[in-house]
């Protein structure tokens, strides 16, 4: 079966780090830019960040650059956004997305579940 | 920045009706356009890409068109799965959302 499996919830206080996971299966995942979308709470969508496992090509969104870091382990066929100090504002549900480029940007054809992050004191 | 003015936000409507769904830009953007479907605590799926392309597997009441500047969603045939959140994105810069339009139950 073709999919994206995330890691589990997160409960974390400000200040503290984190690190995400998106495992995806039943496909080439070399083969595919795998991005990041934000939901926060009772919100829309927001695109992250995307990057390509087979040569760790990545890129930001204006609004997410310097805020987070991707990467990936194409041995593991797995991508990763983390975080190195949480806030507060960072309260959201996650997902990753295999991404199909057309022209120079991407859609998404395949999600992951969502992870929800939230950061409490 | 390409902005997105994507409406309604809200569109209340009864099963068997044809709903349109309208997303704007602030420039063109050919058809780099796509539609997702978003139900309460699920993950969005892929409708249409590229405008007016079915996902393999969305049923065929869902369609898409326009090009450039306007775009549409349509649903000719509402049906109580359809009770949901819709996205559009375009994908000629880096990637932006609409702001969703919730169709519920009149």
């Amino acid at each position: 079966e073709v999919q994206l499996v995330q890691s589990g919830a997160e409960v974390k206080k400000p200040g503290e780090s984190l690190k995400i996971s998106c495992k995806g299966s039943g496909y080439s995942f070399t083969s595919y830019w795998i991005g990041w979308v934000r939901q926060m709470p009772g919100k829309g969508l927001e695109w992250m960040g995307i990057i390509y496992p087979g040569d760790s090509d990545t890129r930001y969104s204006p609004s997410f650059q310097g805020q987070v870091t991707i990467s990936a382990d194409k041995s593991i066929s797995t991508a990763y956004l983390q975080w190195s100090s949480l806030k507060a504002s960072d309260t959201a549900m996650y997902y990753c997305a295999r991404g199909v480029v057309e022209l120079r940007e991407w859609y998404f054809d395949l999600w992951g579940r969502g992870t929800l992050v939230t950061v409490s004191s | 920045v390409i902005w997105m003015t994507q409406s309604p936000s809200l569109l209340s409507a009864s099963t068997g009706d044809r709903v349109t769904i309208s997303c704007r830009m602030s420039q063109g953007i050919s058809s780099y356009l796509a539609w997702y479907q978003q139900k309460p605590g699920k993950a969005p799926e892929l409708l249409i890409y590229a405008a007016s392309t079915l996902q393999s597997g969305v049923p065929s009441r869902f369609s898409g068109s326009g090009s450039g500047t306007d775009f549409t969603l349509t649903i000719s045939c509402l049906q109580s799965e359809d009770f949901a959140t819709y996205y559009c994105q375009q994908y000629y810069s880096f990637p932006t959302f609409g702001g969703g339009t919730k169709v519920e139950i009149k």
